[in-house]
């Protein structure tokens, strides 16, 4: 059975850091593209970034340079560094596999609140 | 930047009905098209993905057609459970994926 678990979020200050974790069973993450996606509260949907098989990694504008995508083989685990937090990077954050140029399997989310 | 518009923003429908919505891109993006269910609470779910293909396991009352820029997500029946919301997602431009701002479906 394919899971994906988010840990580490929760209530950081402004321009503080963060880490978040994805720990996935059911299919190895160093074979497939893995992502991060975020939802602000009542908001839509937005891409934060992608870690591809290869190690190549993406970000959008509003993230880039402040957001860094790795992964550890030997946990089957996704990371995203957050740092230079910012009241809008506020949203429940998913980690997502992407095969056929779609994102097919979800983790549950996990809330990143910035507030002082 | 390819961006992606849906319409309606918002529906009321009851259980049954035929239920179209809509997604349009900024651009041709072929049929790199996706389709996503959100429920409250929850992680979104992939319904439809390369414009038509229904993902496994997602009921065949659910459909999706289209090419270029403009797409279709069709629902035959709507059933209790497809109170949601939807989102239509571009991966033409992969890894810069966007998506639609979503479409709500609920209960008229």
């Amino acid at each position: 059975e394919v899971q994906l678990v988010e840990s580490g979020g929760g209530l950081v200050q402004p321009g503080g850091s963060l880490r978040l974790s994805c720990v996935v069973s059911g299919f190895t993450v160093n074979s497939n593209y893995m992502n991060w996606v975020r939802q602000a509260p009542g908001q839509g949907l937005e891409w934060v970034s992608i870690i591809h098989s290869g190690g190549a990694t993406y970000y959008p504008d509003s993230v880039k340079g402040r957001f860094t995508i790795s992964r550890d083989n030997s946990k089957n685990t996704v990371f995203l560094q957050m740092d230079s937090l910012r009241a809008e990077d506020t949203a429940v954050y998913y980690c997502a596999r992407e095969a056929k140029n779609s994102f097919d399997y979800w983790g549950q989310g996990i809330l990143v609140t910035v507030s002082s | 930047d390819i961006q992606m518009t849906q319409s309606p923003s918002s529906l009321s429908a009851s259980v049954g009905d035929r239920v179209t919505i809509t997604c349009r891109a900024s651009q041709s993006i072929v049929n790199y098209l996706n389709w996503y269910q959100q429920k409250p609470g929850k992680a979104p779910k992939l319904l439809i993905y390369s414009a038509s293909n229904l993902q496994s396991g997602v009921p065949s009352r659910f459909s999706g057609s289209g090419s270029g820029t403009d797409f279709s997500l069709t629902i035959s029946s709507l059933q209790p459970e497809d109170f949601a919301t939807y989102y239509c997602q571009q991966s033409y431009n992969s890894p810069m994926f966007t998506f639609g701002p979503g479409t709500k479906v609920d209960l008229k």
